[in-house]
């Protein structure tokens, strides 16, 4: 069965350093995999994805994401840290289905960033 | 990407109610879907919104407790029948085309407190 785990609950960052939020999974066959964020109050938002190809993912708000098959890792990261990427972060793999495509989520990770 | 809105888009209700969740989206989409977040949780899928046909639900939801229509390409309803103070939850619903490589984009969620 397809999972996902998100091995941090909480990362905080200082503004304008890098960010790194951490995600595994587990699928048969190959990954569809997605990160989402969501902010207080509001729904989710997708940043990026990884279907095939460059494992280096570039995404929304700079964002990018590194798909590493021999560790079966998604890692979200970011250059430098912003106090607005301060939200909850969501990976997700796509678990195929007869009826298309439906999201196995991870725990979540909060992200703080510290002026 | 489709722009998704749902009403209500919070509510209190009282035990043993039941209350009807609305999702609109500006176009067309091939699969709908309901999500739960129960608070300081993740997302669980709570069934695949099937137009013109009964809903596809996940292992723990059932229909009686659950319903759903999808009379068309861009709308569904969720009801939570005779709730509880566990349903207490946000309510999201996504859409995306036909394949698990697809985007899904989510509504802004609905937050419903139950006393």
């Amino acid at each position: 069965a397809q999972s996902v785990a998100q091995p941090e609950d909480q990362v905080n960052v200082a503004e304008g350093n890098p960010l790194t939020v951490k995600c595994t999974y587990s699928v048969s066959g190959n990954p569809y995999l997605f990160w989402y964020v969501q902010y207080p109050n509001r729904g989710l938002q997708f940043l990026l994805k990884y279907i095939t190809g460059d494992n280096l993912v570039k995404g929304s708000y700079g964002f990018e994401a590194e798909f590493n098959k021999s560790q079966t890792s998604f890692h979200l990261k970011k250059p430098s840290a912003l106090v607005s990427d301060s939200a909850l972060y969501f990976c997700a793999v796509s678990a195929l289905s007869d009826q298309g495509g439906k999201l196995i989520f991870g725990q979540g990770t909060e992200l703080s960033v510290k002026p | 990407s489709a722009v998704i809105s749902q009403k209500p888009s919070r509510d209190i209700c009282q035990r043993g109610t039941s209350l009807t969740i609305q999702c609109q989206v500006d176009s067309q989409v091939t699969m709908m879907f309901w999500y739960r977040q129960q608070p300081g949780q993740s997302l669980t899928l709570i069934a695949t919104a099937n137009q013109g046909s009964e809903a596809t639900y996940e292992s723990g939801f059932v229909i009686d407790k659950f319903p759903i229509s999808r009379p068309n390409l861009t709308f569904s309803t969720l009801t939570v029948s005779n709730m509880s103070p566990e349903d207490s939850s946000i309510y999201l619903c996504s859409v995306a085309g036909w394949t698990g490589s697809d985007t899904q984009y989510f509504g802004p969620g609905t937050r419903l407190t139950v006393l």
